[in-house]
């Protein structure tokens, strides 16, 4: 089995602030770890995967670093728009597993 | 564009029985593994069942291994899931979700708007 922990469950920020989410594997999973974005009422967006590599699209504020059982989403600027919960999901050796989210508030 | 449009969910009964679909166009969908991950009301996101490009391999998570059976028609871009023996814990919002490449295992890069599965008496 694969579980995925994330801290923490919720954070307020300020506008402009940098934000770090962390994400932790219950074992090592390499670098098989996707981050995602949820707007209130809408689908997920992919945002990272490759736990570094950024998606087309997604602007270069967020960044994904980590390896192992160790990860990180960072947002070097908060925006407004970025009001959202965030889910890590780890994928490896048969198992495809989302962390608890986190849900990040200005 | 990529657009995946699900369909056939509802209000049924404990024990009953439902199936989704999916319809895809905007991507080579025999080149691409396919995905339902569901969100329970309030709740966090959990995957359900993948496929492989040519109808297997197959995944499932196991809290619905043995009741729900994931399928493709690439013939049509559409994908299933039949889920049988329907539990209450089963009410939840249904993505259909494209995978970013071939296997099963991977990351997800395109999600449908979701289709809300109901069980209740």
């Amino acid at each position: 089995d694969l579980q995925m922990t994330q801290s923490p469950s919720s954070l307020s920020a300020f506008v402009g602030d940098r934000v770090t989410i962390a994400c932790r594997a219950s074992r090592d999973i390499g670098t098989a770890l996707a981050w995602y974005q949820q707007k209130p009422g809408k689908s997920p967006r992919l945002l990272i995967y490759g736990a570094s590599i950024l998606q087309s699209g997604v602007p270069l504020r967020f960044s994904g670093s980590g390896s192992g059982t160790e990860f990180t989403l960072t947002v070097a600027t908060l925006q407004a728009e970025d009001v959202a919960t965030y889910f890590c999901q780890g994928y490896s050796s048969g198992f495809q597993t989302f962390g608890q989210g986190t849900k990040a508030e200005i | 564009e990529v657009d995946l449009v699900e369909s056939g969910g509802g209000l049924v009964q404990p024990g009953e029985s439902l199936r989704l679909s999916c319809t895809a166009s905007g991507f080579r969908f025999d080149r691409r593994a396919m995905h339902w991950v569901r969100q329970a009301p309030g709740k966090g996101l959990e995957w359900v069942s993948g496929i492989g490009v040519s109808a297997g391999p197959t995944k499932y998570a196991a809290s619905v291994q043995g009741r729900f059976t994931i399928s493709r028609d690439n013939s049509k871009n559409t994908l299933f899931l039949k889920m049988d023996s329907l539990r209450a814990e089963d009410t939840a919002v249904y993505y259909c979700v494209k995978g970013r490449g071939v296997l099963v295992l991977g990351a997800f890069d395109y999600w449908g708007q979701g289709i809300m599965v109901t069980v209740s008496s």
